[in-house]
């Protein structure tokens, strides 16, 4: 268990839906990750947070938005919902900026 | 630009047998970090180590030992008399400080699934 929690784990939704992930990161870590696995992409990064402020972003879709809230979760919200978003996503987090990451369980998302 | 390159799809060893998979990178940085994460059938990415680009020594922790050569960027993990419970996904990530040593996000490989058979 890496410390990490993320809800729900599986995610069942239709086409054109807004969903929310959930990550709260182990405790004392200030930097949160997100990332997305798919089959096709394999394991892409989305977007880092570190101490409530947006660090970095990589492909992150602009359907898709995220926060770091003052009690360190963060929360992926992803609008607009396509088949191809169905995907594992995984948030991971860090005591810094230059630690290893440890990753959640992740979240399955199904678009149907 | 940053890429990972893992050119091992698949291997299949029998217990016991040692193995090698195989990391190649890319980085025009003289700072980065090189990891590696297990990602066994149940799905979590489980974190195995981390590298700095100035400690090329190489690392042993048990059964698993990291070989890290700046000169032929590559940074390769042996497991040596593997078990069934080794069966999983094995990630090579690279890591840079980016701007003002301000991010730490991860480029994966795209993975070598590792199957031990009994």
């Amino acid at each position: 268990d890496s410390g990490v929690t993320q809800t729900p784990k599986h995610l069942i939704t239709a086409t054109g839906q807004r969903v929310t992930l959930r990550c709260s990161p182990r405790s004392g870590d200030l930097s949160v990750y997100w990332y997305q696995q798919s089959l096709d992409q394999g394991l892409q990064f989305l977007i880092q947070y570190y101490n409530g402020e947006e660090r970095a972003k990589g492909n992150i879709l602009e359907r898709f938005s995220a926060q770091q809230f003052p009690d360190l979760h963060s929360e992926l919200n992803l609008s607009s919902l396509e088949l191809g978003d169905s995907a594992l996503y995984f948030c991971a987090s860090s005591p810094g900026l230059l630690y290893e990451q440890y990753f959640g369980p992740g979240t399955r998302l199904t678009v149907t | 630009a940053q890429k990972v390159t893992q050119a091992q799809t698949e291997i299949s060893v029998v217990e016991k047998e040692d193995v090698t998979l195989d990391c190649v990178y890319e980085t025009r940085d003289t700072t980065y970090y090189l990891f590696w994460y297990k990602q066994p059938p149940s799905g979590e990415l489980v974190f195995l180590i981390r590298r700095n680009s100035f400690d090329e020594q190489n690392e042993i922790s048990g059964r698993y030992s990291w070989n890290f050569q700046k000169s032929t960027s590559s940074f390769n993990f042996t497991i040596t008399a593997s078990q069934v419970v080794d069966s999983a996904v094995y990630f090579c990530a690279l890591s840079e400080l980016g701007y003002g040593g301000a991010t730490n996000k991860l480029i994966f490989g795209t993975g070598t699934l590792l199957a031990v058979q009994p």
